[in-house]
């Protein structure tokens, strides 16, 4: 059964707690991305892979990291330096060449306690 | 200018009637275009993707693309309640690039 699968569907974090956010996939893609969705509003690129053990910062890395030590995970955590981490947390993924899209896993809503 | 436009909505029609959907694009090497459905809550799912001029139907939908004017539209026939979402508009060319969506709101 192939597919995106994030863990946990619900997070709470405290005042100066670092979270992680779990992604895994088994479709074999390559690249993987991490996006943020406020009420109403559109997505915003956090991160992204394209390779094993190489990501880039995407529009609004700050408060955020990341690490690709295999194909099948991207793990996000959102450090105590994001100030308003309450958010609707999208990972994705994508085969790296030709013209498929990306594929989004159930996502993560994380709430500051 | 946005690289992905479309207009927020809400967009809202009667059950029965056709809902039309719309995105301009900025980049002309645009190469596929997509369209994603998100319900409340949910994350996005595809629904539609097309890559060259013209219409694509697939059941009650129809994607339509027109490269010269840079545009892309979906057209739901027979709206039901169950199509009332947020409907995202996707380019791709370097990288997949995401409009802010489109909210329709189907009638009973």
């Amino acid at each position: 059964d192939g597919g995106i699968t994030q863990s946990p569907k619900y997070l709470f974090r405290k005042e100066g707690q670092n979270v992680t956010l779990s992604c895994e996939q088994n479709l074999n893609h390559d690249a993987m991305y991490w996006y943020r969705q406020d009420p109403g509003q559109g997505l915003r690129l956090i991160y992204y892979s394209q390779i094993v053990n190489d990501f880039q910062k995407g529009d609004i890395a700050e408060g955020y990291s990341v690490s690709r030590e295999k194909k099948e995970s991207f793990p996000l955590t959102v450090t105590s330096a994001q100030k308003n981490p309450t958010a609707f947390y999208l990972c994705a993924s994508r085969r790296e060449l030709g013209q498929e899209t990306q594929y989004f896993g159930p996502g993560t809503r994380l709430l500051v306690l | 200018q946005k690289e992905v436009e479309q207009n927020s909505g809400p967009l809202s029609v009667p059950e029965g009637a056709i809902a039309s959907l719309n995105c301009t694009y900025s980049d002309r090497g645009s190469q596929s275009f997509f369209w994603y459905r998100q319900y409340s809550g949910k994350s996005p799912e595809l629904i539609m993707s097309i890559y060259s001029n013209g219409d694509k139907e697939d059941g009650r939908f129809t994607a339509q693309l027109n490269k010269a004017s840079q545009y892309v539209s979906l057209l739901i026939r027979d709206s039901q309640p169950s199509d009332s979402a947020t409907y995202l508009c996707a380019v791709l060319s370097q990288k997949v690039t995401f409009g802010t969506g489109t909210k329709l709101q189907v009638i009973p």
